[in-house]
């Protein structure tokens, strides 16, 4: 079967860098996605990999190894309204998104 | 952001009754998406349509009944609910044909509980 694998919730320091990890199997690879969603409201578009390497947007980058089945999102100098869900989800061979249940990111101050 | 317009946001109802979400899109896309999000567990694509055309029905069960008028509009019709079908149901559309090649945007979503 398809499977995405996140850690269901993280905690993090206001100021800091966390990192969250997301691991696949999926039948073929057609690229990843990270979306946000804050508690309440709809997910939004983070990033996007197709190519194996890393992607940087502002204090968010996205990492990717296709072989290793990997990607991790990475945030830098953390902010309270950084607190949210952080949902990965693989386009497989059919183009078909496969979604994770999603990271609860904390931040503490 | 209103790209993407879902009502009501909150809905109560039991089990014997029938009622309907709305979703509207106002981004020129063409294809619109039903999503189901229960807590801790991965978005489940429900239904899907590209230019008001059914592309793909996920073995949804039969009290949930889409319907999409135009391509800007998206309704999902309910009755005779399970409580296991309270949940977040969410509303997205996107450019293309509803493959999944295309960034999708995401509704708020209605908070659906069936008691």
């Amino acid at each position: 079967g398809q499977n995405i694998d996140q850690p269901t919730e993280m905690t993090a320091t206001e100021g800091a860098i966390v990192q969250i990890n997301c691991t696949y199997q999926t039948s073929g690879f057609n690229g990843l996605f990270w979306y946000q969603q804050h508690a309440g409201e709809a997910p939004t578009f983070l990033s996007y990999n197709v190519l194996d390497g890393l992607e940087e947007k502002g204090r968010f980058s996205s990492f990717l190894s296709r072989s290793k089945g990997y990607s991790y999102l990475l945030l830098k100098e953390l902010q309270m309204k950084d607190s949210a869900s952080y949902l990965c989800a693989v386009r497989d061979s059919n183009y078909q998104l496969i979604w994770g249940a999603g990271t609860k990111l904390i931040i503490k101050p | 952001e209103t790209g993407v317009t879902q009502t009501p946001r909150h809905l109560v109802m039991g089990m014997t009754n029938k009622k309907s979400l709305k979703c509207e899109q106002h981004l020129g896309h063409n294809a619109m998406y039903w999503y189901k999000q229960s807590a801790k567990k991965p978005l489940e694509l429900m239904f899907v349509y590209s230019l008001e055309e059914r592309v793909e029905n996920n073995s949804v069960p039969s009290r949930f009944s889409p319907e999409c008028p135009n391509s800007s509009h998206l309704f999902l019709h309910l009755h005779t609910l399970q409580p296991e079908d309270s949940a977040l149901y969410l509303c997205a559309s996107s450019q293309g044909d509803g493959s999944g090649a295309y960034e999708q945007y995401f509704g708020p979503g209605t908070r659906l509980t069936v008691t």
